[in-house]
């Protein structure tokens, strides 16, 4: 079936220790998402692809970077953790930016701090 | 600014019907979207609305009105697997989805 994959569901790093967390897509869709959501909030977005186009949120820290090598593929780099940065990160994917297509979301990883 | 409003909860009871409205203000408006997210799961698309009425799709439906700014979800025989959290998502302008915090619903028997 065509869905949106993340790896891996669950990862714990250390204060300040780098982790990549990764996406994948078989819907060949055209835009890519990253999003932070933290307990009981909203889901944050954090920058999208469109494309080989990075496209980043004016509020998304320094320390979030992402890199699209594929259409299939996505990763989220979180250079030095903190215990802020322990959330739910939800990738998804829509067909086209600037439309209404619907995005179609990945199961998440749930990433912590310690 | 732009502002999403949910209940933050909601309680039912198994076999009732409810309904989770949603009230946005957004620099523009190209649709909203309505969301499921069991606990700890990404979330599933529901339904989505750009024109005025009722939406129907098997026990859910979506209802908008874009002149009052206002949706609703109505989920009919409500069963336990509907226990989940509720997100109301607005395109707006820039065709950027602005997110409510969700209406978390709890099912009782």
């Amino acid at each position: 079936d065509a869905m949106v994959i993340q790896n891996p569901r669950y990862q714990v790093t250390q204060f300040g220790k780098p982790v990549t967390l990764s996406c994948s897509q078989t819907l060949n869709h055209n835009v890519m998402y990253w999003y932070q959501q933290k307990s009981s909030q909203a889901p944050k977005l954090l920058f999208h692809y469109y494309d080989k186009d990075f496209n980043n949120e004016a509020d998304t820290p320094d320390n979030f970077q992402s890199r699209r090598p594929n259409t299939s593929f996505c990763f989220l780099d979180i250079r030095s953790p903190g215990l802020g940065d322990a959330a739910m990160y939800l990738c998804a994917t829509s067909r086209e930016r600037g439309s209404t297509d619907t995005q179609y979301f990945g199961p998440g990883t749930r990433l912590t701090v310690l | 600014g732009q502002n999403i409003d949910q209940p933050t909860e909601m309680t039912a009871t198994e076999g009732a019907i409810v309904q989770i409205n949603c009230t946005y203000q957004t620099s523009g408006f190209n649709g909203l979207f309505w969301y499921q997210q069991h606990a700890g799961e990404a979330p599933t698309f529901l339904s989505y609305n750009v024109l005025d009425g009722l939406e129907e799709k098997g026990r859910f439906s979506s209802f908008l009105s874009r002149s009052k700014g206002y949706s609703y979800l109505l989920l009919k025989e409500l069963q336990m697997k509907d226990s989940a959290s509720y997100l109301c998502a607005v395109l707006d302008s820039n065709y950027q989805l602005i997110w409510g915090a969700g209406t978390k619903l709890i099912i009782k028997p």
